[in-house]
């Protein structure tokens, strides 16, 4: 039984740029939420998706926006990356909300 | 190897000691805690997770106490070992959605063998 899974492990950008980042939950999961973590610090949650919907979102600027597929998993873009974007990007899936959720490795990103 | 009250950024604890790790919420409407664990390289991993109208939690090992008067949270490990050095967090919540959590400052337990 495969855990959540994230791809790419590592990402190279430059400011001003896009990026994609995407995430399979765990067999049996149907939500999925995603964080940000600095160097250092306790993540940040940025968005819940719930049955393909954005149910619940943090202190994100709308540069960061996602989506969730019919098979439950989900992608985060971020565009007009900043210097400052540079960070582990968490996903976590659960049984909708109310379950133990279960964190992916993650994305590193660099933005250069 | 204990600290109890105050959060520490790093706690270091000889391996068989007991560990306290704490944790202060912002939150007074917050009624669900987690702790993770997170490993260099990994994610997050749960834990333990209590609600509000418990005071005390216990797990293999661990044990979480609540105090919602001072809004404080403490993860206590027994027989502490090795293979529990990592960074701890502690994540607060608004009712039962762990998927919107907030999370805490981490603290780092190295475990001297």
């Amino acid at each position: 039984d495969a855990g959540v899974t994230q791809s790419p492990t590592h990402l190279i950008k430059t400011r001003g740029q896009q990026v994609t980042l995407r995430c399979s939950p765990k067999s049996g999961h149907d939500t999925v939420s995603w964080y940000q973590q600095a160097l250092g610090q306790g993540p940040q949650f940025i968005f819940q998706y719930y049955e393909e919907e954005e149910r619940q979102r943090g202190n994100f600027p709308d540069r960061f926006s996602g989506h969730q597929f019919p098979n439950y998993s989900s992608e985060l873009n971020v565009n007009a990356l900043l210097l400052g974007d540079s960070a582990l990007y968490l996903c976590a899936s659960s049984l909708k909300w109310e379950e133990t959720q279960y964190f992916g490795p993650g994305t590193r990103l660099l933005v250069l | 190897g204990e600290s109890v009250g105050l959060h520490l950024p790093t706690l270091s604890v000889q391996e068989g000691d007991n560990s306290i790790i704490n944790c202060a919420y912002s939150n007074s409407a917050s009624d669900y805690f987690i702790w993770y664990k997170q490993e260099s390289g990994k994610g997050p991993q749960f834990i333990i997770d209590i609600r509000s109208n418990m005071d005390k939690r216990q797990g293999q090992r661990v044990t979480v106490l609540l105090n919602k008067t001072v809004k404080h949270l403490s993860l206590q490990i027994a027989a502490t070992q090795p293979g529990d050095s990592a960074v701890y967090f502690c994540a607060e919540n608004i009712g039962t959605n762990a998927g919107k959590s907030t999370f805490g400052d981490g603290t780092t337990l190295t475990v001297k063998p």
